[in-house]
């Protein structure tokens, strides 16, 4: 199985901070990867598809970028709705795998 | 609007048996695999089970590997998730989302495992 190891854990930020997030695989996945956001008592929403392209209706501030075993999700200007928890998403072969989850909390 | 919809949550004891459901409008169901997602209390998301579009490919976390089954019903649009020999480790919000790459999710259905 391919492991996903995403770090840090959690966060603490102030709005209007830029903000990084990074997967790691185990080994490499192409750009098939995801980055999703997650709020409490809410269903996960993806943001980012095939590594790098922004789901539609999802504002210009997340970025993903990455390849292969390198990939990383960044807010450029942290906004009050984007507090929440991260997560990526690898695809690239079963059984599909998380990182283990970013939570963004109010610095 | 595409939607996803689960039912079919609830309480059972530990070994018992239950059966969630998926109903899916808004896209052309019978063009897409669809997977099951669940998360623990207070947990990360965990991936348990896909099937292909046409039914004829499952896959399953080895966590519920010979307990749980995925199907479908292309005519009813619905994805389903027999589940049994069910352990308190499974207690979780279960997701159905569409596609193995997980765009579209429903509101998850909760599913406890107590005695």
């Amino acid at each position: 199985d391919i492991q996903m190891t995403q770090s840090p854990s959690s966060l603490s930020a102030s709005v209007g901070d830029r903000v990084t997030i990074t997967c790691r695989a185990s080994q490499g996945i192409r750009n098939d990867l995801g980055w999703y956001q997650q709020k409490p008592g809410k269903a996960p929403k993806r943001l980012i598809y095939a590594a790098s392209s922004l789901q539609s209706g999802v504002p210009s501030r997340f970025i993903g970028s990455g390849s292969g075993t390198e990939f990383t999700l960044t807010i450029s200007s942290l906004q009050p709705e984007d507090f929440a928890t991260y997560y990526c998403l690898q695809h690239n072969s079963y059984p599909p795998t998380f990182g283990q989850g970013t939570k963004v909390e109010i610095k | 609007e595409v939607q996803l919809l689960e039912s079919g949550g609830g309480l059972v004891q530990p070994g018992g048996s239950l059966r969630l459901s998926c109903a899916a409008s808004g896209f052309t169901f019978n063009s897409y695999a669809m997977s099951w997602v669940r998360q623990a209390p207070g947990k990360g998301l965990e991936w348990v089970s896909a099937i292909s579009s046409g039914g004829g490919s499952t896959y399953y976390a080895d966590s519920v590997k010979g307990r749980f089954t995925i199907s479908r019903d292309n005519s009813k649009n619905t994805l389903y998730l027999q589940m049994n020999s069910l352990r308190a480790e499974d207690t979780a919000v279960y997701y159905c989302a569409k596609d193995q790459q997980a765009d579209i999710w429903g509101q998850g259905t909760m599913v406890t495992v107590s005695s």
